[in-house]
């Protein structure tokens, strides 16, 4: 079965400061997606970032990119320019690419991002 | 926009009622899903439909069952409640396929079993 780890609990940032939160994930697959998703008060699950594992590009959306390292199983994620907005809990999950991922997510248990005025 | 609608938003339930959670999206996605979260944890797998006409267990079904009425439509069954079914439960559903698998989400159903 696949696993998803977030290390940090709570992370905290200045306004406008760069931050990275931390992902790590086991699968024997070599073939998967992973994504970022945040989670503000409200409680809705917005999807942050995805990328492939088939693919080397990092991917990027405006100010969050991420730094995948397939071989290290590693997967994070890094706001650039924190605004307010940003605080939220982030999750980091996996799918499987067999199926074209029909099967379900699997996360992390999230990190608690903090944005210091 | 509606993209994926649960019902009810919140619930209160006594230990062994019944009740079921309703899930429906506009997006004419094949797979659905339902996924509970509890304090401190991500969201859990209960049971997910790949395609209408299937259905399969998650990480955590037991307790629950499910029913995918028609494409739109993934209903989460409850058949006697107990404490432990406390949780906040999401619905999503997405279009399986290397360029789309991305999970849409509903709202959340915040669900207190005393």
């Amino acid at each position: 079965a696949q696993t998803v780890t977030q290390s940090q609990p709570e992370m905290s940032v200045q306004e406008a400061e760069t931050v990275t939160l931390s992902c790590t994930y086991d699968t024997s697959e070599s073939d998967y997606y992973l994504f970022w998703y945040k989670q503000p008060p409200s409680r809705q699950m917005i999807l942050v970032i995805r990328q492939e594992a088939y693919k080397q590009q990092n991917a990027t959306e405006n100010r969050f990119s991420v730094n995948f390292q397939k071989a290290a199983k590693s997967f994070s994620l890094k706001i650039s320019d924190s605004q307010l907005g940003d605080a939220a809990m982030y999750f980091c999950a996996y799918s499987q690419g067999r199926g074209g991922g029909a099967d379900g997510l699997t996360f992390g248990k999230g990190t608690h991002l903090i944005i210091q005025p | 926009n509606a993209g994926v609608t649960q019902t009810p938003k919140f619930q209160v339930l006594k230990t062994g009622q019944s009740m079921t959670l309703q899930c429906a999206q506009d997006m004419n996605h094949n797979s659905m899903y339902w996924y509970r979260q509890d304090p401190g944890m991500g969201l859990r797998l209960i049971y997910y439909s790949a395609s209408e006409g299937t259905t399969d267990k998650g990480e955590v079904p037991n307790g629950y069952n499910v029913s995918r009425l028609n494409k739109r439509e993934f209903s989460l069954r409850l058949e006697s409640a107990a404490p432990s079914q406390t949780s906040v439960y999401f619905c999503a559903s997405s279009e399986p396929g290397r360029s789309k698998n991305i999970q849409y989400f509903g709202a959340g159903t915040r669900l207190s079993v005393l």
